[in-house]
């Protein structure tokens, strides 16, 4: 059975990083893309980048482009998202995913995590 | 940037009823669409994929259609349980992808 299983939830103050983790299991965690979904409260759902973790080959949105790392350790089947300067406007909730691959695309996500609640407050 | 839109942002509608959402793209994207329904304080779910295609396990009153930039989803029945916000979400070949802003669907 595929799994995706994030981290716990965190409470941080504005300026401190942040590493949130998601496992991968019950696949090839190398032979998927996984990626990131940002969901801030009462608002809709952001696609903020994926990564393939057999290359590390990673794509941002623009709107995410030098305001996150995405990373991945295939050794752990375990992808990352950081910050290294949290603001208050990245309280959200963040989702791991896994994009559908059939008839020689991907197709959407249809595997993602329980999902981490980042929340930045003083 | 391909931008995405849906209409209407929300409905209300009665069991039962025929329910119609609709989502464009600002460029052509063939038939590269997906639909995902969010329900209350629950995780997405994908629906549809390729425009049209439903995903396993996914009821039949849900279907989707389309091509280059107007689609739609379709509830033919609309069940209790189907009270959700719904985003359809375009994807390419580079792996970019964009959701729509959402349109949330209510028990009348």
């Amino acid at each position: 059975e595929v799994q995706l299983v994030q981290s716990g939830a965190e409470v941080k103050k504005p300026g401190e990083s942040l590493k949130i983790s998601c496992k991968g299991s019950g696949y090839s965690f190398t032979s998927y893309w996984i990626g990131w979904v940002r969901q801030m409260p009462g608002k809709g759902l952001e696609w903020m980048g994926i990564i393939y973790p057999g290359d590390s080959d990673t794509r941002y949105s623009p709107s995410f482009q030098g305001q996150v790392t995405i990373s991945a350790d295939k050794s752990i089947s375990t992808a990352y998202l950081q910050w290294s300067s949290l603001k208050a406007s990245d309280t959200a909730m963040y989702y791991c995913v896994r994009p559908l691959y059939g008839s020689g695309s991907y197709n959407g996500f249809d595997y993602w995590g329980q999902g981490t609640l980042v929340t930045v407050s003083s | 940037d391909i931008q995405m839109t849906q209409s209407p942002s929300s409905l209300s509608a009665s069991v039962g009823d025929r329910v119609t959402i609709t989502c464009r793209a600002s460029q052509g994207i063939s038939n590269y669409l997906a639909w995902y329904q969010q329900k209350p304080g629950k995780v997405p779910k994908l629906l549809i994929y390729a425009a049209s295609t439903l995903q396993s396990g996914v009821p039949s009153r849900f279907s989707g259609s389309g091509s280059g930039t107007d689609f739609t989803l379709t509830i033919s029945s609309l069940q209790p349980e189907d009270v959700a916000t719904y985003y359809c979400q375009k994807y390419n070949s580079a792996l970019l992808f964009t959701f729509g802003p959402g349109t949330k669907v209510d028990i009348k």
